[in-house]
């Protein structure tokens, strides 16, 4: 898991309630991700940030929300407007600028009933 | 965009067989291609990784080979243990480019390693 450090590791929340996910690095790293994993199903990304205070949308954008304050935090909130919010959430981060390896942390498993 | 398939989904060898797991990818400009493993419960772990400028990467028993016309990728692990139990993912990217470090990922591939 390197230095990436995600919390907690398991989340409960009701429907309709959002809720934030905490993806903190200590590699000095300048890109963030953030990835959905659903059983039997590869990584799918739902944002990234390339460099302080910017980020884009990935694949599935819809339902959540980020922000980048500092270079070290990406946490992502997961909106009332997720439909199907149950899932295991993966946050990775790498230099921008090489090499392009992207580590990842230990992940969050979120439980919405 | 990219569109990474990954076969088969599930592989089942005997301790001390060879596996290979195969992807292919449609994006001619993709120019790195790593290799994950990932644990039940954990978050995935690279294990090795290609560019595209080698046709193929070894680390022990693990091996990795890349043909670029073809466009597909090949992870291939010799003498199997059951600790190589896990699933893999494969993944693409055009590293460098404009969409750069956006991995796309394989769909997984559960590997079992019978005793």
């Amino acid at each position: 898991d390197g230095g990436i450090t995600q919390s907690p590791k398991y989340l409960f929340r009701k429907e309709g309630q959002n809720v934030t996910l905490s993806c903190e690095q200590n590699l000095n790293h300048d890109a963030m991700y953030w990835y959905r994993q659903d059983p039997g199903q590869g990584l799918r990304l739902i944002y990234y940030s390339q460099i302080v205070n910017d980020f884009q949308k990935g694949d599935i954008a819809e339902g959540y929300s980020v922000s980048r304050e500092k270079k070290e935090s990406f946490p992502l909130t997961v909106t009332s407007a997720q439909k199907n919010p149950t899932a295991f959430y993966l946050c990775a981060s790498q230099y921008e600028t090489g090499p392009y390896e992207q580590y990842f942390g230990p992940g969050t498993r979120l439980t919405v009933t | 965009g990219e569109n990474v398939e990954q076969h088969p989904s599930t592989l089942s060898v005997q301790e001390g067989d060879s596996a290979v797991i195969k992807c292919t990818y449609s994006d001619s400009a993709s120019n790195y291609f790593p290799w994950y493993k990932q644990e039940l419960g954990k978050g995935p772990q690279l294990i090795i990784d290609i560019r595209s400028n080698v046709g193929e990467k070894k680390d022990q028993r693990i091996a990795v080979t890349l043909n670029k016309t073809a466009k597909h990728f090949s992870l291939h692990i010799t003498e199997t243990q059951p600790e190589d139990s896990a699933v893999y993912f494969c993944a693409a990217s055009n590293a460098g480019g404009t969409s750069y470090g956006k991995l796309t990922f394989g769909q997984g591939t559960i590997l079992t390693v019978h005793p």
